[in-house]
């Protein structure tokens, strides 16, 4: 199958500062990615869906100046949470999807914000 | 997209087969239906999917009656490293572009030694 991958694994910052995650689909190119949240216990809540080269398009009740999506290249998206607060703290997932309609996952980055 | 309905748990021998019911009752003739997994603290792993016929590939079988309304995923030797929260899925295909996947609840299987 598909290889998606996110950098970094896992990340603690203090409050008010921003992470950075990296999605990357690794063998194939990834027309639309889309960024994942889950909770403990909880399933994956979508946040966005990002096209390559368009602006992300946000699921109601997430904060586009919050969480910045960029989708530059075909293998590549980012997430950003800006100014994070310790109840951004949850498990980042994103998945990428190519011509195929199968979407592949990352295997999820854990943000603890104190 | 469609709504499906699974158990919430569900206990597994190692070494048998396990079974993965899920009901689609209000499914469309455009949707597909797709398996995913999530082991714990790890992302989703796409399993198999299909539209009406019966899918098989190295991981599992999928098997969707006749009416379409329920399914079942075959894990046909089960061992513990399939232990995991199984998600079934619908959703609209052959658009040619990718949509949202909503997860719901899943079923929990546990695989027994």
């Amino acid at each position: 199958g598909a290889v998606v991958s996110q950098h970094p694994s896992w990340v603690i910052c203090k409050s008010g500062t921003s992470v950075k995650i990296e999605c990357r689909s690794l063998d194939f190119q990834a027309t639309t990615m889309f960024w994942y949240r889950q909770f403990p216990k909880k399933s994956l809540m979508l946040m966005a869906t990002s096209n390559e080269g368009s602006k992300a398009t946000y699921e109601q009740g997430v904060e586009k100046d919050k969480f910045l999506i960029n989708h530059a290249s075909l293998t590549l998206s980012t997430l950003t949470v800006t100014s994070a607060h310790p109840e951004d703290s949850s498990f980042y997932i994103c998945s990428a999807s190519g011509n195929e309609e199968t979407q592949y996952f990352g295997p999820g980055t854990r943000l603890l914000v104190l | 997209d469609a709504k499906t309905t699974q158990p919430t748990s569900m206990d597994c021998a190692e070494g048998r087969a396990a079974n993965l019911p899920c009901n689609h009752s209000t499914i469309s003739g455009n949707e597909y239906v797709y398996w995913y997994r999530q082991i714990h603290s790890q992302g989703p792993q796409y399993i198999i999917h299909g539209l009406k016929n019966n899918e098989t590939n190295e991981m599992a079988s999928l098997i969707i009656t006749e009416d379409r309304k329920s399914s079942t995923l075959i894990l046909p030797h089960a061992t513990l490293r399939d232990t995991a929260v199984y998600y079934c899925i619908v959703r609209v295909g052959g658009s040619g572009s990718a949509r949202q996947l909503t997860f719901g609840s899943g079923t929990q299987l546990t695989v027994l030694p």
